[in-house]
Order: C-alpha cells, then structure tokens, then sequence
C-alpha cells in the first residue's frame, strides 16, 4: 500500500530554524514534493526532490533519502509571513501526486 | 487571465442539486487536475486529464464527472449534490504528466451542500 505521514502542528519561534519531516511508503516512486498552503489560500510549489540528497533555495532546503523514505523540509530565520501549512506529496508510480495531511506551522515573535 | 482561475469562490447547494465547478488556465499546460481539500486531510485527486479529450478517475470520484473539450477548460460537476461533497475543490495543472512536473494550482471554490 501507499501512505504518507507528517506532523500536524508545529511551533517555531521567529528568526530560529524548523525542521518539518515527512515519511512515506510506496512501491513506486517519482520524486517528492513540498508545498505551501496559507490559510484560505492555494497551495504554491517550493521544492521537488527525485535524487537523495538536500536542495536548497535561499532560506529553504529540502532533503530526500529514498532508502528511508524520508524527506524534511528546513526552513531557516523564520519569518511571520512563513507561518503557514506545509505540505508534502510523493509522485507515485502512476504520476499521480500522493499528499500528507499538511504541517501548520506556527510562529510566534 | 494569469495561471489558473476557478469559479465560483463559493457556493452554497441544496442537496440534490447538479452543480458544475469551472476551471479555466491560459499556461498551455496539458494536464489538469480536480482535488478537494478536507480538514485533517490531505488534498485527494477526484478526477485528472493528461490531454485534451481523455479524462481519468483518481482517488475519490464517485459522483463527480469531468470533461475536456480544450486545452483551457475542466469542469468539474456534481450530478447530485450530497452534504459529504462539502468541501474546498482545487483545480490544478502541470506542463505534462511524469518527474519534475510541478503543480499550478488555482485558489479554490468552498463548496458546501445542505
């Protein structure tokens, strides 16, 4: 079977670091994805992962262990405008995205 | 238009009702998706189409429909609204279908069926 999990809640505090990990079991795999969701709002592409190892874009990074199926999302000197939900995916064998139920992160000052 | 638009915002359906979502994106993509969004959830696909003219059933698409006359447009419609179809439908698109292909994803309509 396939599923995929993550935290439901976390809480940072602004200018730290937040490590947001995500686990996933699936037979086929085609990369892994990472998105931002703002309340009320659409969700917006931050970060893909097909090959082990971290990608990092500015103040995000992603990492993936294929082997693990394991992925976490760090985000670094947190902002206000970063809380947020975070959501991870998996592309499975299909092509078809497989999402987790999403992380809210919470900043506090 | 810019990227992906959804219509309407939001709605409110009598049970029993045909309703249909619109779906429109000006990105030439090819492939475009319908999800719904429940609280405590993650985004389950409804129904995809990798191309203009072919349709397909995801995760979750008992009483929903779609088609794809063009490469623009994907509506989505409910034949008879029930009170589970409750929720917040995303319409999405991808340049194609495979590896690296990213989601677009437009801002959504709450639905919510009494």
């Amino acid at each position: 079977g396939q599923n995929i999990d993550q935290p439901t809640e976390m809480t940072a505090t602004e200018g730290a670091i937040v490590q947001i990990n995500c686990t996933y079991q699936t037979s086929g795999f085609n990369g892994l994805f990472w998105y931002q969701q703002h309340a009320g709002e659409a969700p917006t592409f931050l970060s893909y992962n097909v090959l082990d190892g971290l990608e990092e874009k500015g103040r995000f990074s992603s990492f993936l262990s294929r082997s693990k199926g394991y992925s976490y999302l760090l985000l670094k000197e947190l902002q206000m405008k970063d809380s947020a939900s975070y959501l991870c995916a998996f592309m499975d064998s299909n092509y078809q995205l497989i999402w987790g139920a999403g992380t809210k992160l919470i900043i506090k000052p | 238009i810019a990227g992906i638009t959804q219509a309407p915002t939001s709605q409110i359906l009598a049970a029993g009702r045909r309703m249909t979502l619109r779906c429109t994106q000006d990105m030439r993509h090819n492939a475009m998706y319908w999800y719904r969004q429940d609280l405590g959830l993650g985004l389950r696909l409804i129904h995809y189409s990798n191309t203009a003219g072919t349709t397909g059933k995801g995760e979750v698409p008992d009483g929903y429909s779609v088609s794809r006359a063009n490469t623009d447009d994907f509506p989505l419609t409910l034949a008879s609204a029930v009170p589970s179809q409750t929720s917040v439908y995303f319409c999405a698109s991808s340049t194609g279908q495979g590896p690296y292909n990213e989601q677009f994803f437009g801002p959504g309509t709450r639905l919510t069926v009494l």
